[in-house]
């Protein structure tokens, strides 16, 4: 079992649309990373947090630290917004590990 | 100009072939990354490096080496190129006080 499972795998919205993505852990961590993979495959660090709950524009980033689980929401979603979104956790020695990503379509 | 640059952006070659993946940063960071990433899978860590002297072997070492020439620069090799080392390679620093991550472009490698 991966330490660090997101879902969906894949999701498509219409324009406008609320998105939810998950990332669920297995291990303590003292931070996580929500990251976002554009198609061109460059990577931008979205939010790094280690408790409680970060916006930035129309993404909100929350994490539960009881319950190991994070989710990044996008409001009023954008096809600009179609993109791999990648959770990474940092846990002993501050090495990352990362989900495999959730791949969003967002369509006009 | 990039903050995380990395050459070349593509490479093909054949098996046996030894390849280097140079990094260079701007961000006057100490610690640097080479990471890989493969269709479907999260990415995976091949070495670290904290500062100039300091070199760490990440969970998918095997294969490969590292060259940490200056603060600014970290190289990858493949010492012979295989098949499987064909994937996406990344190279990142990060802000050891804020922990946000820098990632250049990415190398795609392919091995023939």
């Amino acid at each position: 079992k991966n330490e660090v499972e997101q879902s969906p795998q894949n999701l498509t919205a219409q324009e406008g649309e609320f998105i939810t993505i998950n990332c669920s852990y297995s291990v303590g961590i003292s931070a996580l990373h929500w990251l976002q993979q554009h198609p061109g495959g460059g990577i931008v660090s979205l939010f790094m947090l280690s408790s409680g709950k970060k916006k930035h524009g129309r993404l909100i980033a929350t994490i539960n630290i009881q319950e190991k689980h994070s989710s990044l929401h996008i409001t009023a979603s954008h096809p600009r917004d179609s993109a791999v979104y990648i959770c990474a956790v940092k846990a002993a020695g501050n090495k990352l590990t990362f989900g495999g990503g959730t791949r969003v379509l967002v369509k006009p | 100009d990039a903050d995380v640059t990395q050459t070349p952006r593509n490479r093909i070659t054949k098996t046996g072939k030894r390849i280097m993946l140079e990094c260079s940063q701007t961000k006057g960071h100490d610690r640097m990354y080479w990471y890989r990433q493969d269709p479907g899978l999260g990415l995976r860590l091949i070495y670290y490096s904290f500062d100039v002297k300091d070199i760490n072997k990440g969970e998918i070492s095997d294969g490969y080496s590292v060259s940490r020439q200056a603060q600014a620069k970290f190289s990858l090799s493949l010492e012979s190129a295989i098949p499987n080392q064909t994937a996406l390679y990344f190279c990142a620093t990060s802000d050891p006080d804020q922990g946000k991550l820098f990632f250049g472009s990415g190398t795609q490698l392919s091995v023939l």
